[in-house]
């Protein structure tokens, strides 16, 4: 079936230094994407999210970036601090059909070194 | 603005069991969805609740069932518990159909 997937299931980083993390989805008829991150003993926070009709989105220290044709997603964070360790996800949702609630893919956990 | 809340935090029950979690939604928000995490299978989209009407359903079976009352409070129920429901079970809230927030999940353990 359609999925999210992310490559790594985990990353280290050292502190300051920029994290990306990546997402590849199969679903074509994607249109929204977010990405969450996921302290441990927590619900998922939102981070960021993007429409289909946009390549590139910045938030504050984070950039999404989407590339329909490749269908991949990725998570940029500059200056990589130790309150951003925690499991980061992709999702996606099909708003033209299928169960509409978000597909998550695994989780990439992002590890800070000192 | 309050956050979405969840209770019970954690429960255990035993197989056979029935369990009932209950999700109050960030005030305003009318839409509320429920996904179940497990570490083998990840975050799964169970049903979501708009208007007190089921609006969309995931892959579960019928045991996992839901309901949403007129002030946007929903609880989710399932029925004859198995082992393999013991998971973090969470709720999130959305004003519109996009950005979701999440709750901080009730730890279902079935033993």
């Amino acid at each position: 079936g359609e999925s999210v997937g992310l490559h790594l299931p985990t990353l280290s980083v050292q502190e300051g230094d920029n994290s990306i993390i990546n997402c590849a989805y199969s679903n074509s008829a994607s249109d929204y994407f977010i990405w969450y991150k996921q302290e441990s003993g927590k619900g998922p926070q939102f981070i960021i999210d993007i429409r289909s009709n946009m390549d590139k989105r910045q938030g504050q220290r984070v950039t999404v970036l989407l590339n329909k044709t490749v269908k991949h997603l990725s998570l940029q964070i500059a200056a990589t601090q130790p309150g951003d360790s925690a499991v980061y996800f992709c999702a996606e949702r099909d708003s033209g059909g299928g169960a509409d609630g978000l597909t998550f893919g695994k989780g990439t956990h992002l590890i800070i070194q000192p | 603005k309050a956050g979405v809340t969840q209770t019970p935090r954690y429960l255990i029950k035993t197989r056979g069991q029935q369990v009932t979690l209950s999700c109050s939604p960030i005030s305003g928000h009318r839409s509320v969805s429920w996904y179940q995490q497990t570490p083998g299978q990840g975050l799964q989209f169970l049903f979501e609740y708009f208007s007190e009407t089921q609006r969309n359903k995931g892959n579960f079976p019928g045991r996992f069932s839901g309901r949403q009352f007129s002030n946007s409070r929903s609880e989710m129920n399932v029925s004859t518990l198995e082992l393999g429901d013991s998971a973090l079970y969470l709720c999130a809230s959305s004003h519109g159909r996009d950005e979701q927030f999440f709750g901080p999940g009730t730890r279902l353990t079935v033993l």
